[in-house]
Parts: structure tokens; C-alpha cells; sequence
């Protein structure tokens, strides 16, 4: 079974860097594409933006100017950067699992726990 | 962007048939998938490829999507399907996932 854990920061200062880094654990990062998504309290679910085992990277039109992901195969790990961070990025934060590398299907079907970070100085 | 708009909020009472629906511009063209998010909890698929259920999904969650909405039907509705459910798409235009606005779905 595949487990995904979110770990990092929980407090980060405005205008600072957001980093958080995704473990994997029941199989590989190889082969599989990989999002970050976040959700404020009490509001909707946002995709911030995937990264494909090779490194290739597709975001979020809204967040792409401040967003780095990166992917290292040998930790079977990957992460998060999310740049000049103001109270708005403040939420939880889900790494997930798509499947559309083996079958085509663009969904998610693994998620983490979730990760609370919280912009304030 | 693209967007997907989904009703705040849906009642329906036990036993009875909860329908919610997504709207974005030519959806129909696109997959559609729906997940169920509990408080406190990660949100779980529960249809993808607008009809498709995963395997542990209940009988009772159907979908559809036809022109420009996207459906998720729950029949019998009972007090565990109570939760914020969020319909998904592909958009190949900006090569991102969006999110439907979700909907909370309280079973008085």
C-alpha cells in the first residue's frame, strides 16, 4: 500500500520560502506523477502544481512564478518550494499520487495526511 | 482559467437521493472525477473518469457528465456519506488539474 508523508515547516515568515518535502513509502516515486495541493481552512481545494519522476514539471498558472518542485528518486522523495509567501499561503498542505503515467487516468488515488503551514511572523 | 462551480451546499434526508452537480465550460468533453473529504480527513475518490468507481466505493455513488455539468449521484444516502465533495478536471489548455468548488452534503 502506498503511504505518502508530508513533512516541513509549520511556521514560515512572510516574504520567506515555503519548502516541504513528500516521503513515499509501499513504492516508487519512478514512474508516476506527482502533485502538491493545498486548502485553506475552511475553503476549497487548490492544485499547486505536479512533477513527473524524470523532473518534468506542470503548474498552476495562478502560483507558477513562485512554485519549484523537484523529484529525488534515490530517497524516493520529493518537494516543495513555494517562494515570496504572504498570509494567502497559509493551509493545509497534501502531496498526492496520480496514476495517469501507467494508465491514463488523471485523478489522484493517493494522498497524505496533510501539513499545516502557517505565514506569520 | 478554467472553473468548475458546484452548489455550496446540498440537504437530502436518509434513504433518500442526494444530487450534486459541477459546471465548467464544455465539461463533457473532458474526465470528470469526484472525491468525498470528511473533517479532519484526506479526500478520497469516489468516481473517476466521470463514471468510474474505485474499488471499496459503495454501489450507492454514480456519475455522469454530459454537455457543459458533471453529476455525482448518491442513492440511499446514509449518515456516513455526510462530508464536502469536490469534482476534479483535466484542463489540456493550461495543463492543470482544477478543482470544482465543493459541495457540503448534510444528511438531516
Amino acid at each position: 500500500q502506498v503511504q505518502l508523508q508530508e513533512s516541513g515547516p509549520g511556521l514560515v515568515k512572510p516574504s520567506g520560502t515555503l519548502s516541504l518535502t513528500c516521503t513515499v513509502s509501499g513504492g516508487s516515486v519512478s514512474g508516476h506523477y506527482w502533485s502538491w495541493i493545498r486548502q485553506p481552512a475552511g475553503k476549497g481545494l487548490e492544485w499547486i502544481g505536479r512533477i513527473y519522476s524524470s523532473g518534468t514539471t506542470e503548474y498552476n498558472p495562478s502560483l507558477k512564478s513562485r512554485v519549484t518542485m523537484s523529484v529525488d528518486t534515490s530517497k524516493n522523495v520529493f518537494s516543495l518550494k513555494i517562494d515570496s509567501v504572504s498570509a494567502a499561503d497559509t493551509a493545509l498542505y497534501y502531496c498526492a499520487r496520480s496514476p495517469e503515467a501507467r494508465s491514463g487516468k488523471r485523478y489522484f488515488d493517493y494522498w497524505g495526511q496533510g501539513t499545516l503551514v502557517t505565514v506569520s511572523s | 482559467s478554467y472553473e468548475l462551480t458546484q452548489p455550496p451546499s446540498v440537504s437530502v434526508s436518509p434513504g433518500q437521493t442526494a444530487t450534486i452537480s459541477c459546471s465548467g465550460d464544455n465539461l463533457g468533453e473532458k474526465y470528470a472525477c469526484w472525491y468525498q473529504q470528511k473533517p479532519g480527513q484526506s479526500p478520497v475518490v469516489v468516481i473517476y473518469e466521470d463514471t468510474r468507481r474505485p474499488a471499496g466505493i459503495p454501489e450507492r455513488f454514480s456519475g455522469s457528465n454530459s454537455g457543459n455539468t458533471a453529476t455525482l449521484t448518491i442513492s440511499e444516502t446514509q449518515a456516513m456519506d455526510e462530508a464536502d465533495y469536490y469534482c476534479q478536471a483535466w484542463d489540456s489548455g493550461t495543463a492543470s488539474y482544477v478543482f470544482g468548488t465543493g459541495t457540503k452534503v448534510t444528511v438531516l
